[in-house]
């Protein structure tokens, strides 16, 4: 079974155009994240959620809007993409929010090219 | 801010060898500390997670050490196999948020 899954796993799409990333997990945690890897590989944190309330939002374009429907669901819409959105992005999950020693787990990561 | 740092950015070793990969990170004030690997255009799959209070934790033939003073970890592989060949990252976590290291790329020749 998929403990974090996302879709698509590949996305291109001209500039301007608005997309949408899916994510979700079925290990039953209350944190969901959102992580941007650029092509020199630096991960690097955009959003938390925990029990669908935002938590940590990084220095990230308003362009970026994540929901969260429930606390299996985490999905992230991009509105008007830029040439620089081109990343990895990965949703992450893990049991407790702010406190805890949990393992964060991760989806397998959608490649994102704007072209 | 906290900011975190791996060393070396690359590695190549013979199978066989024994080799230590370097993290470490300027706050102190962490929850904890933990190693994963990424494999090429894969995610990324834990290995090791170590508390602030802990010291170290093993599995298999992975080690990794966590000294909170000096703040600095290191993941310690033995008898590296080409199968080990991968990004290592090392990520610290603070209220909630995970803040990694550029990784090490590792290259085990057969």
């Amino acid at each position: 079974d998929t403990a974090v899954s996302q879709t698509p796993k590949y996305l291109v799409t001209q500039m301007g155009n608005d997309k949408s990333i899916k994510c979700e997990q079925n290990l039953g945690h209350d944190t969901m994240y959102w992580y941007k890897q650029d092509s020199k590989k630096f991960l690097k944190i955009m959003f938390s959620y925990n029990n669908k309330e935002l938590i940590i939002n990084e220095t990230v374009p308003n362009r970026f809007s994540p929901k969260s429907p429930d606390k299996a669901h985490l999905n992230l819409h991009i509105n008007s993409l830029e040439l620089g959105d081109s990343a990895v992005y990965f949703c992450a999950s893990r049991e407790t929010g702010l406190a805890g020693p949990d393992t964060q787990y991760f989806g397998p990561g959608t490649r994102l090219t704007v072209l | 801010k906290q900011e975190v740092t791996q060393i070396p950015a690359a590695l190549s070793v013979p199978e066989g060898e024994n080799l230590v990969l370097n993290c470490s990170f300027t706050d102190s004030a962490i929850y904890n500390l933990q190693w994963f690997r990424q494999d090429p255009g894969k995610g990324l799959t834990s290995l090791l997670l170590i508390q602030s209070s802990q010291r170290e934790q093993t599995s298999g033939r992975l080690n990794a050490s966590l000294d909170k003073s000096s703040g600095r970890s290191t993941l310690y592989i033995a008898a590296s196999q080409p199968g080990d060949s991968a990004t290592y990252l090392c990520a610290v976590v603070y209220a909630g948020k995970s803040t990694f290291g550029d990784g090490t790329t590792l290259t085990v020749k057969p």
